[in-house]
């Protein structure tokens, strides 16, 4: 399994600012891919999936550019709430489903 | 909702000492996981599990061993314990590539 990287930040941002992550990955048969978030001292939970299409939930939307091998999270009008470490997850095809976690990028939202 | 439950929330220990670390999920998902989580270094895999009494190593799997005697509990082993093994320990189960997690257990070995 090959690496997944993410620019740890942080990145720090006033409420109401819209802001995007990347995460790279090297494996070019990777099939799955999904961002997490982690709350501090909190185990990650499943923030969205990403599809080939794109898709967006609320204020979050996740795209996926398989010629460029990277996947992005974009956060309209950042809340307060929204302050966590996002993690990048890919999964190679095989049937596996062995994830491989990027070290996550952390946001903080100031007032 | 999927429940992953591990047995301890905090645990110390001493160098030596055998340490038992166990993870339940109620949804008969067949994939089981444990990590280990230091900062800096994010999410590494110890071990896996397909299946009961399957079990396949990770990235990291030196000083651990695994039991999976049933399909809802897979238990991480420290054999004996070292303070390098200080770490938060994240098990998960997973179903179509999605990873429940538990809540972790902090370890600290003394």
């Amino acid at each position: 399994r090959k690496e997944v990287e993410q620019d740890p930040g942080p990145f720090n941002v006033p409420e109401g600012a819209t802001v995007a992550f990347n995460c790279t990955y090297s494996n070019s048969a990777s099939q799955s891919f999904f961002w997490y978030r982690q709350d501090c001292r909190k185990e990650p939970k499943l923030l969205m999936s990403v599809y080939s299409s794109g898709n967006e939930d609320g204020r979050f939307t996740a795209q996926l550019n398989r010629a460029s091998q990277y996947i992005s999270l974009l956060i309209r009008d950042s809340k307060l709430s929204d302050s966590a470490t996002y993690l990048c997850v890919v999964i190679a095809s095989g049937g596996s489903y062995i994830p491989t976690f990027g070290r996550g990028t952390s946001l903080i939202v100031h007032p | 909702d999927v429940k992953v439950t591990q047995s301890s929330r905090y645990l110390v220990k001493r160098t030596g000492e055998k340490v038992f670390l166990e993870c339940v999920q109620d949804m008969d998902h067949e994939n089981m996981f444990w990590y280990r989580q230091d900062p800096g270094l994010g999410l590494r895999l110890i071990y896996f599990s397909y299946d009961v009494k399957m079990k396949e190593k990770g990235d990291i799997p030196e000083g651990y061993s695994v039991s999976r005697e049933k399909k809802e509990r897979f238990s991480l082993i420290l054999e004996s314990a070292s303070t390098n093994q200080t770490s938060m320990y994240l098990c998960a189960s997973s179903f179509a590539g999605t990873q429940y997690f538990g809540p972790g257990t902090r370890l600290l070995v003394l």
